[in-house]
């Protein structure tokens, strides 16, 4: 079975340009996630779905973040202008559902690693 | 709030020696805890969980974790640490249900283990 898989692994980019990270989830997990880390700093949850519709965003840091699930499938995380506190590795998390609740294990992919120049 | 500190951010052993992990938590009920560990360019790898049964619990690759409502710890122990135990460590929590927060996990620091020849 294949895990959670995260595009790109690196990116590189300039102050003020955009830049969208991309998450598949574990077939079958309702569940999506998004997590930061920040140099020096711990792992901070940004936001949650629940198949297409957002449970929880009370992470994201501003909004030049864009999170969306269309489809209840994959997910991308948009950044637009991206600024130089920007710069971290982001993880996606994702978990299934059982009778309703949403506390089973999560599973997290790679991450990736974004710099902004 | 909950909360989870541990308590070093690095920690290095000799082989065969054992492995003792920090970690403290603040909660205003009872927690679900986990561990987690990342190896270079992996993904967060779930070690073990406790979910309010058993105080002592087992994870994967020999490790277990005890724990301890009086001194609202979890440390992260190994007898005897193997070279590919090499990587950093994360200690957990999950919200209750209480709050209804949807499953998001709250990280501590990390500890960076590594394993001395």
């Amino acid at each position: 079975e294949a895990g959670v898989t995260q595009f790109p692994s690196h990116s590189v980019i300039e102050k003020g340009q955009t830049v969208t990270l991309r998450c598949d989830p574990i077939s079958g997990h309702d569940n999506l996630y998004w997590y930061r880390r920040v140099m020096g700093k711990e792992i901070k949850f940004l936001l949650h779905f629940v198949k297409e519709s957002k449970q929880d965003e009370s992470g994201m840091p501003n909004n030049r973040f864009l999170a969306e699930r269309t489809g209840g499938t994959y997910s991308t995380l948009k950044v637009q202008p991206a600024e130089l506190e920007d710069s971290g590795v982001y993880f996606c998390a994702s978990s299934q559902v059982q009778r309703g609740i949403s506390y089973n294990e999560q599973f997290f992919g790679p991450g990736t690693r974004l710099t902004v120049l | 709030a909950q909360s989870v500190t541990q308590l070093d951010s690095h920690v290095s052993v000799s082989e065969g020696t054992p492995v003792l992990l920090r970690c403290n938590y603040s909660s205003s009920y009872s927690p679900s805890l986990f561990w987690y560990v990342q190896h270079p360019n992996k993904g967060l790898q779930l070690l073990l969980k406790y979910t309010s049964a058993a105080t002592l619990v087992k994870g994967i690759n020999g490790f277990e974790a005890e724990f301890k409502k009086s001194e609202t710890s979890f440390h992260l122990t190994k007898p005897s640490a193997h070279m590919s135990d090499a990587a950093e460590y994360f200690c957990v929590v999950r919200p209750t249900m209480i709050y209804n927060q949807g499953g998001k996990l709250i990280f501590g620091q990390g500890t960076e283990l590594s394993v001395k020849p």
